[in-house]
């Protein structure tokens, strides 16, 4: 079974441009959530999707959007990069989404490395 | 607001050290707890997890974890860590309430 992949591994961009990033979930994994990972700070919370519904959100801000398409697959978009946004950004698939305290592990994708110059 | 502490941010050791990484989290009810780990250029995966039952936990590797609710701490130990123990650990948390919120990890380096 394919694990959670991620697209592009790796991106440049410079301060103002956009970026979009790409997570495709194990087959049958109908929930994506992303993560940001910076030394320091861990993994810090973006968002999970699930149905192609937002279902929870992080504490960042509105620059950060993302989409969830009707195969899971999910896409996170970053506008207008700052500096402060070159990080290891992380996705996460799950069987079903994080509701109450049901056990539903979370399967790790590789990240896509972002810098922004 | 739910947080989770890792103390320690990088800890070296020998090889057949044991080894204990501190984790303690804020919140009063009812919670699920984990541990994952990101091995060199790997994926993160999980080590282990309590969600009921007996609080000490048993996960890959020869990892353990002990959940004590009164300290509201959830350690990680192992008894003799070996080089390939060598990697970044986080310890994470999730209420029913919330998402799950991670730790900011623990990098270990284990001396050959």
């Amino acid at each position: 079974k394919a694990g959670v992949t991620q697209t592009p591994r790796y991106l440049i961009k410079t301060r103002g441009q956009q970026v979009t990033l790409s997570c495709s979930p194990i087959s049958g994994h109908r929930s994506v959530s992303w993560y940001q990972q910076t030394p320091g700070q861990g993994l810090q919370f973006l968002f999970e999707y699930f149905s192609e519904t937002q279902r929870n959100k992080g504490n960042f801000p509105g620059r950060f959007s993302g989409r969830q398409f009707s195969n899971s697959r999910s896409e996170m978009n970053v506008s207008t990069l700052e500096l402060g946004d070159s990080a290891l950004y992380l996705c996460a698939s799950s069987f079903r989404w994080g509701q109450g305290l049901s056990y539903n592990e979370q399967f790790f994708g590789p990240g896509t490395r972002l810098t922004v110059l | 607001a739910q947080s989770v502490s890792q103390h320690n941010h990088h800890v070296i050791l020998s090889e057949a050290a044991s080894l204990e990484l501190g984790c303690n989290y804020s919140y009063g009810g009812t919670v699920n707890l984990f541990w994952y780990v990101q091995y060199p250029g790997q994926h993160l995966q999980l080590l282990l997890k309590y969600f009921s039952g007996d609080p000490l936990v048993k996960g890959i590797k020869g990892f353990e974890a002990e959940f004590i609710k009164s300290k509201f701490s959830f350690n990680l130990r192992k008894p003799s860590v070996q080089w390939s123990d060598t990697a970044e650990y986080f310890c994470a948390v999730k209420s029913s309430a919330s998402k799950i919120i991670f730790g900011s990890g623990t990098r270990l380096s284990i001396r050959p």
